[in-house]
């Protein structure tokens, strides 16, 4: 069975500081491993996406990802925090080639930005 | 090109009504998939549509049903409303199933049970 954990349900930096939202998987077969930004009252958005190419992921909005299959992670990282980068983030993990049924994803991780 | 598009973006409705949420994919989408996000349980999976014909059903009551119609759009529909009902609810498509990486959400629907 898949699972995923999002370490900190809160993190709070500064503006310009670096953003780092972890993200731990658990998973018996190739996984594919999704951050999604969830702005208040809106829907998911994609950011990122690990479907078993590059290990090192580039997303939008200038924020990357890394699969290390040792650590069975895939943490979220942004050089420098922008306000409008305060949001919800949620990891999520899936098996190639498996339905929506499929996709677990973490519990989020609320960003906050401070001036 | 348009999102997805969820209507009404909310509602409120009284213990035991019944209620009907509707989900637009984006054009060319055929499959389409619910969830209800809630903060004490997160992201959970309803239901997994692909060309009129439900793929898949989460471990929710039969209080909860969803329909897909012939152009894709997708309906879903709780009976007797339970307090427990409140949440937001989305929906999100891809062009075929099995295509996890390209699902695109909507913006959800939020319910409020009173």
């Amino acid at each position: 069975a898949q699972s995923v954990t999002q370490l900190g349900s809160h993190v709070s930096v500064s503006e310009g500081a670096l953003v780092l939202l972890r993200c731990n998987y658990s998973s018996s077969v190739p996984p594919y491993l999704f951050w999604y930004v969830q702005y208040p009252n809106q829907g998911l958005q994609l950011l990122l996406k690990y479907t078993s190419a590059a290990t090192l992921v580039k997303g939008i909005n200038g924020f990357e990802a890394e699969f290390k299959k040792s650590e069975t992670s895939f943490h979220l990282t942004k050089p420098s925090a922008h306000m409008s980068d305060a949001a919800e983030y949620f990891c999520a993990v899936s098996e190639a080639g498996s339905s929506a049924s499929k996709i677990i994803f973490g519990s989020g991780t609320r960003l906050s930005i401070r001036p | 090109k348009a999102g997805v598009t969820q209507t009404p973006r909310y509602l409120i409705k009284t213990r035991g009504q019944q209620v009907t949420l509707s989900c637009s994919p984006i054009s060319g989408h055929r499959s389409v998939s619910w969830y209800q996000q809630t903060p004490g349980q997160g992201l959970q999976f309803l239901f997994e549509y692909f060309s009129e014909t439900q793929r898949n059903k989460g471990n929710f009551p039969g209080r909860f049903s969803g329909r897909q119609f012939s152009n894709s759009r997708s309906e879903m529909n709780v009976s007797t409303l339970e307090l427990g009902d409140s949440a937001l609810y989305l929906c999100a498509s891809s062009r075929i199933d099995f295509d996890i990486p390209y699902y695109t959400f909507g913006s959800g629907t939020r319910l409020t049970v009173v």
